[in-house]
Order: C-alpha cells, then structure tokens, then sequence
C-alpha cells in the first residue's frame, strides 16, 4: 500500500524557517516524481513544487519561487521542502502527493500524505 | 502561465439528482485535465485522470469529458457521500494549476 507521511509543520514568525518532510512507503521512491500541494483555511488547492525522480526537473509556483526549495533523499525515501522567508499568505495545509513513473504520457495524483499544517503568525 | 475556471462555484442539488461542474482552461491543455473530490479536513481524492479515465475504485457515476480547454465532470445520480467540494487540475504545464473548487451541498 502507497503511504505518504508528512512532518515538520508548526507555527512559525514572519520571516521565519521551516523544513517539512514526506517519506514514502509500499513503492519504488527514486521512480516517481512528487509534488508539494497546499490548501490555505477555507481555501481551494494551490500547487507549489515539483521534482522528477533523479532530482534533474524542478519547478515552482511564482507564490513560492526563490524562497522555498523542493529535494529528495532517494535513498531515505524523502521528500523535503525547505521554506525560508515564510509570510503570513503560506499558513496553509502542506500536503505531499505522488506523480506516475517517468514515461507517463499524463500528470495526477493519486497518492496524497495527510497533510502538515503551517501557520506563520507573530 | 494556465488558469483554471470553475463554474458554478458551489451547487445545491438533491440524492439522485444529475450533476455536471464545467472547467475552463485559459488555454489549450489538451487533456492534461484532472478532476479532484475533497470532503471537508480530509487529502483530496483523484477521481478522474486524463480528462475521462475513472481512477481505480472510483464509483461509475463519475465521468469526466472535455478537450483542449472545455471540461466536464459529471455525477449521474448524486449520492450522500458525494457532497463535498470538486477541484479541476491542469497537468499540461508548469506550473501546474487548479480551478477554484466548486462545492455541491445538500438542496
């Protein structure tokens, strides 16, 4: 069974750091690429990051671009988004979630963690 | 950059109705369309990929239609469990991009 759990959450200042993490289980980590995905409170859904499996293609949303960086520990099966910077507009649910394998002629997302919750606030 | 529109933005409907929520893209995505269930503190659930492929599990009543920037996620004959909030998700290019949601609640 495909298990994703997040960690790292909290309540952090304006301005502040934080690390979240996602480890994988019940599948080949290092053959799929991930995605970070976040939900404001009471808002819609908001892609933030990607990164393929071997860690070459990364991109961002323009929210978080040049303040968050998205890597992976294949061999951890981990996932990490690192956010820097962090502004009361990131307090939202961070959720990780899995891309089909390389070769796939489409993106989705099957496979969502549970998600981490994020609030910046004084 | 792709922007995604839902429309309407929420819907009262009854068990047994038919319901149909439209996506639009701002540009041609092919059928990188996806479409997504949330129930309220709870991960989305992927029900539709590739603008019509049912995901595995999901009921029947679900199907999804649509190319290049017009979609359509429809529900043939609407359920208790069914009422939650639909997200659209275009996957044809970075960054990726999601509707605003459309919530379906109890008539």
């Amino acid at each position: 069974e495909v298990q994703l759990v997040e960690s790292g959450g909290g309540l952090v200042q304006p301005g502040g750091s934080l690390r979240l993490s996602c480890v994988g289980s019940g599948f080949t980590f290092s053959s799929y690429p991930m995605s970070w995905v976040r939900q404001a409170p009471g808002k819609g859904l908001e892609w933030i990051s990607y990164i393929s499996g071997n860690s070459i293609s990364i991109y961002y949303a323009d929210s978080v671009k040049g303040r968050f960086t998205i890597s992976r520990d294949n061999a951890k099966n981990s996932l990490g988004l690192q956010m820097n910077s962090l502004r009361a507009e990131d307090t939202a649910v961070y959720y990780c979630t899995r891309d089909p394998p390389r070769g796939y002629t489409y993106s989705y997302f099957a496979h969502w963690g549970q998600g981490t919750l994020v609030a910046v606030s004084p | 950059d792709i922007q995604m529109t839902q429309s309407p933005s929420s819907l009262s409907a009854s068990v047994g109705d038919r319901v149909t929520i439209s996506c639009r893209a701002s540009q041609t995505i092919k059928t990188h369309l996806n479409w997504y269930q949330q129930e309220p503190g709870k991960a989305p659930k992927l029900l539709i990929y590739a603008a019509s492929s049912l995901q595995h599990g999901v009921p029947s009543r679900f199907s999804g239609s649509g190319s290049a920037t017009d979609f359509t996620l429809s529900i043939s004959s609407l359920q208790p469990e069914d009422f939650a909030t639909y997200y659209c998700q275009q996957t044809y290019s970075f960054p990726y991009s999601f509707g605003q949601g459309t919530k379906l609640d109890i008539k």
